[in-house]
């Protein structure tokens, strides 16, 4: 059975600052790998996906990356600005079904 | 654009009543979900339906029922509703199954407690 797990459950920022997230799953045997965005009583917004063959994505200041072979992705927010405060979570697909991770509470302060 | 759209936003239940969640979807995808959201967990898939006319259990199916209305709807039904049901309940919808390099789209949530 996948497990998707996302350390730290809670980050605390300054704004400006670059900041990594974490995801870790333990079948590698994925179809991709997908970072959202939860922001307070809303649903989630889809960021980035990541094809199995490849190896990072990226929108704007936000860079995913993926090792399979590791089981672990990051996403990386480049210039953190107090508007990227939410919940992000990482999914990852495999077949006829996708695994969420718990999430990370990212916080960036004025 | 309307997306997927949810409805009640809110919702309380006295152990035992019955209710259905609505959810209809704008973008012609084929494939719709409904996942749970508990404190501290991940979303968890409860139902899926690949394409209209079928539906298939998720990882959490158990006190739940689910119709595919036609390709927009998709509803979720608590027979019977049990405290252990209180949680945020999302709909999401995808061109394809998740299984295949497509991103998911979600619905704002239904909040449900059970008393």
């Amino acid at each position: 059975k996948q497990e998707v797990t996302q350390i730290p459950a809670a980050l605390s920022v300054p704004e400006g600052e670059n900041l990594v997230l974490n995801c870790s799953f333990t079948d590698s045997a994925i179809y991709n790998l997908q970072w959202f965005r939860q922001d307070p009583g809303k649903g989630l917004t889809s960021l980035l996906l990541i094809q199995s063959s490849q190896r990072e994505q990226t929108s704007g200041r936000l860079n995913a990356s993926l090792d399979k072979s590791s089981g672990r992705s990051t996403l990386y927010i480049a210039a953190s600005q107090p508007g990227d405060s939410a919940t992000y979570l990482c999914a990852v697909s495999a077949i006829n079904d996708m695994r969420f991770g718990a999430g990370t509470r990212l916080t960036v302060k004025p | 654009n309307a997306g997927v759209t949810q409805t009640p936003k809110f919702q309380v239940l006295k152990t035992g009543q019955s209710m259905t969640l609505q959810c209809a979807q704008d973008m012609n995808h084929n494939s719709m979900y409904w996942y749970r959201q508990d404190p501290g967990m991940g979303l968890r898939l409860i139902y899926y339906s690949a394409s209209e006319g079928t539906t298939d259990k998720g990882e959490v199916p158990n006190g739940y029922n689910v119709s595919r209305l036609n390709k927009r709807e998709f509803s979720l039904r608590l027979e019977s509703a049990a405290p252990s049901q209180t949680s945020v309940y999302f709909c999401a919808s995808s061109v394809m199954a998740a299984a295949t390099n497509e991103k998911l789209f979600f619905g704002s949530g239904t909040q449900l407690s059970v008393l």
